[in-house]
């Protein structure tokens, strides 16, 4: 079961423009990540939220955390053909496992 | 050490056969984690460990579906009898309890396909 839902699915841009990847659910979450998959290989760690409106800078990459805990958003600045891949969220109100968001899937054309 | 490994990297079977995957996590990693992954879309949690008790299993798993981690190093996750619908990608991961923050580590996944 997918309790996050991530917009859009799909995503096309040209390299140098911005985009806003969001991630909700109605369920409260303790800690929120996010990842990058390429194609063939396993998702990678990008960041860890945990505070309630929380806001992390990560080169061109920002991530905010919604106040209430329930959602959060990937801001890419002028992107890159290296930003191409899925972004995952992923959710966990327990510590013990995460769950994983619907995934957007990103391509920047140069 | 050089991450979480999993063996075989892709697997072709004949539906109803058995296959059974292999995963090794990083050594200081006391939990382990499977997943399975259809294309494009996000890994759904089938079932996780702590050392070699198993906490929990999604309902995904099936009763075809059976995961052990003996010893507490590396897993396998073993499908009896395997259908069309069973293929996907099988992603184990691993993270250190009480350092969630941390993240899963990943690895490369198995790519099964049933024919």
């Amino acid at each position: 079961t997918q309790l996050l839902e991530q917009s859009p699915q799909f995503l096309s841009i040209q390299e140098g423009e911005n985009l806003t990847v969001y991630c909700n659910s109605s369920s409260v979450f303790s800690s929120l990540q996010w990842y990058r998959q390429e194609p063939g290989e396993g998702p990678v760690l990008l960041v860890t939220v945990v505070t309630g409106g929380e806001v992390k800078k990560l080169k061109r990459l920002t991530f905010q955390f919604g106040d209430a805990r329930k959602d959060s958003s990937l801001h890419i600045t002028a992107a890159q053909p290296g930003d191409t891949g899925l972004y995952l969220c992923a959710g966990t109100n327990t510590g013990n496992q995460f769950y994983f968001g619907t995934g957007t899937s990103l391509t920047v054309i140069p | 050490d050089t991450g979480v490994s999993q063996d075989p990297r892709h697997k072709i079977t004949k539906r109803g056969q058995n296959v059974t995957f292999r995963c090794d996590p990083i050594s200081e990693h006391n939990r382990l984690y499977w997943y399975r992954q259809t294309l494009g879309q996000g890994p759904e949690f089938l079932t996780y460990f702590q050392n070699e008790a198993q906490l929990e299993k999604s309902r995904l798993l099936s009763d075809r579906f059976s995961a052990e981690r003996p010893k507490g190093s590396f897993s396998t996750l073993e499908i009896q009898r395997t259908e069309q619908g069973d293929s996907a990608m099988y992603l184990c991961a691993s993270s250190l309890s009480g350092r969630e923050v941390a993240g899963y580590t990943f690895g490369s996944g198995t790519r099964l396909t049933v024919v």
